[in-house]
């Protein structure tokens, strides 16, 4: 399953699918991105990393693809699961003098049916 | 898993009450952050810290303040509660992150929130 366009609040798969979940960001001076795992009740976990001189990164069942001329950011899952039912958010940093501050996306409900 | 707690996980109280959300992290991270999030959106930074006496606003205008007197902690205070302060609110740390001409960058821990609700 695929989120299609800039975004979609939510995605819909099957156990054993691949899911991708797509995100668009503002900033063309952002320096490094991050997608989270969001679960009911809980705060956001850090799933995969990118820095903007790379266009794609792994890791376990994980892929993290940056298209730096469109700004678009997409994160793959392979064989979903269904503990992989959350809300993901990505989100752009910009390397700033005064520090680095994160700007978060809306994010996606990924629900992973048996 | 992150070292970062917050206190108390719900709370319900009347409208006026001063009330102050409780955030700690035991990782020595010198930047601390507030967020505020509605139920299945975005996340919202209301304050943050670059460390000791470091307080700064962030991108939502939020009616909060905050402290920074300790590295390890960071507490939230709404001097008169109100309705519209209902919400989640989430507190983050990281270590300094540096642009792509040195120092690799960290992300964000975040707690498990404080789910506010104001009758």
């Amino acid at each position: 399953g695929e989120s299609v366009g800039l975004h979609l609040p939510t995605l819909s798969v099957q156990e054993g699918d691949n899911s991708i979940i797509n995100c668009a960001y503002s900033n063309s001076a952002s320096d490094y991105f991050i997608w989270y795992k969001q679960e009911s009740g809980k705060g956001p976990q850090f799933i995969i990393d990118i820095r903007s001189n790379m266009d794609k990164r792994q890791g376990q069942r994980v892929t993290v693809l940056l298209n730096k001329t469109v700004k678009h950011l997409s994160l793959q899952i392979a064989a979903t699961q269904p503990g992989d039912s959350a809300v993901y958010f990505c989100a752009e940093n910009r390397d700033e003098t005064s520090g680095s501050r994160l700007t978060f996306g809306e994010g996606t409900q990924l629900t992973v049916n048996p | 898993e992150a070292d970062i707690y917050q206190t108390p996980r719900y709370l319900v109280i009347g409208t006026g009450k001063k009330i102050t959300l409780e955030c700690s992290q035991t990782m020595g991270h010198d930047k601390m952050y507030w967020y505020q999030q509605d139920p299945g959106m975005e996340l919202h930074l209301i304050h943050y810290s670059y460390g000791v006496n470091s307080t700064e606003k962030g991108d939502l205008s939020s009616e909060s303040t905050v402290s920074r007197i300790r590295t390890e902690h960071f507490p939230l205070t709404l001097e008169s509660a109100r309705p519209s302060h209902t919400s989640q609110y989430l507190c983050a740390s990281s270590e300094y992150m540096a642009g792509l001409r040195g120092v690799p960058y960290n992300e964000q821990f975040f707690g498990p929130g404080t789910r506010l609700t104001v009758l």
